[in-house]
C-alpha cells in the first residue's frame, strides 16, 4: 500500500469555524490532490500541487485554500466551514505528470459541519 | 472536455453471476481510462487501467475492461461474482495537465448469496 496517511479521521465541527486536514505521504511523490465525496457526484477535485509551494485550483475550489510546504505534506483549509463543505475528503499521490499514471488514495477524512 | 458517463447507480447480482458494470467516456483526444474500487469506510484502489497498449486490459480480483473506441466506452466485468466483490466501483478519465482525474458518479455492486 502506498504510505499515504490523512489526519484527522473523523471530525465534528461548527459553522463558521476554520478547519485545516492533512495529508502525509511517504512515498516521496511529487504531485498531490485533494477530492470530496458526495453521494450522487463521485469524487471531485478541489486543488492540487506539482510541487512544494506549487498548487493550483481543482473544480470545486470555491472555500478552500491549500499549502504545501514539504512534499510530505498537503494541507487542505476550509477558513470558514459551511453545511455544504460536509463530505469526505480523500487525498491522493501519483508518482509522475503523464495521463498515464494512477493516483494512491489516502485513507480519507469524514468530516460533518453543524 | 473529457468526462464519464457511468449508467446505473446501483447493480444487483447473485454469487457467481456475470458482472458488468457500464461506463461511456467523452473525450476529444485518445483517453487514459481508469476503474478504481472502494470497499465501505476505505480509500479507493485501483483496479485496471487502459493506456491504449491493448484494448482488453486485465486488473486485479478476476476483473478485466474493454476499451471500445466505435462504442466510446470502458465496461467493466467479471466472470464470477464473490461476496467480497460488494463494494463501490469508480470509473475515470484522465485530463490532460498534471494527470488530473475526472470520476464517474459510481456503481455500487450488491452480490446476493
Amino acid at each position: 500500500d502506498a504510505g499515504i496517511t490523512q489526519s484527522p479521521r473523523h471530525k465534528v465541527t461548527e459553522t463558521g469555524t476554520p478547519v485545516t486536514l492533512r495529508c502525509h505521504q511517504t512515498e516521496n511523490h511529487r504531485y498531490m490532490y485533494w477530492y470530496r465525496q458526495d453521494p450522487g457526484h463521485g469524487l471531485r477535485l478541489i486543488h492540487y500541487s506539482y510541487g512544494v509551494k506549487d498548487t493550483d485550483k481543482g473544480e470545486v475550489s470555491d472555500g478552500y485554500s491549500v499549502s504545501r510546504s514539504k512534499t510530505e505534506d498537503f494541507l487542505l483549509t476550509l477558513e470558514s466551514a459551511t453545511s455544504s463543505q460536509t463530505s469526505v475528503y480523500f487525498c491522493a499521490i501519483s508518482a509522475g505528470v503523464r495521463s498515464y499514471n494512477e493516483q494512491f488514495f489516502g485513507p480519507g477524512t469524514r468530516l460533518t459541519v453543524l | 472536455a473529457q468526462s464519464v458517463t457511468q449508467l446505473g447507480s446501483h447493480v444487483s447480482v447473485s454469487e457467481g453471476a456475470l458482472v458488468l458494470l457500464r461506463c461511456n467516456y467523452s473525450s476529444s483526444v485518445p483517453p487514459y481510462l481508469f476503474w478504481y474500487v472502494q470497499y465501505p469506510n476505505q480509500g479507493l484502489q485501483l483496479l485496471l487501467k487502459y493506456t491504449s497498449a491493448a484494448t482488453l486490459v486485465k486488473g486485479i480480483n478476476g476483473f478485466e475492461a474493454e476499451f471500445k473506441k466505435s462504442e466510446t466506452s470502458f465496461h467493466l466485468t467479471k466472470p464470477s461474482a464473490h461476496m467480497s466483490d460488494a463494494a463501490e466501483y469508480f470509473c475515470a478519465v484522465s485530463r490532460t495537465g498534471f494527470q488530473k482525474l475526472v470520476f464517474g458518479t459510481g456503481t455500487r455492486l450488491l452480490v446476493s448469496p
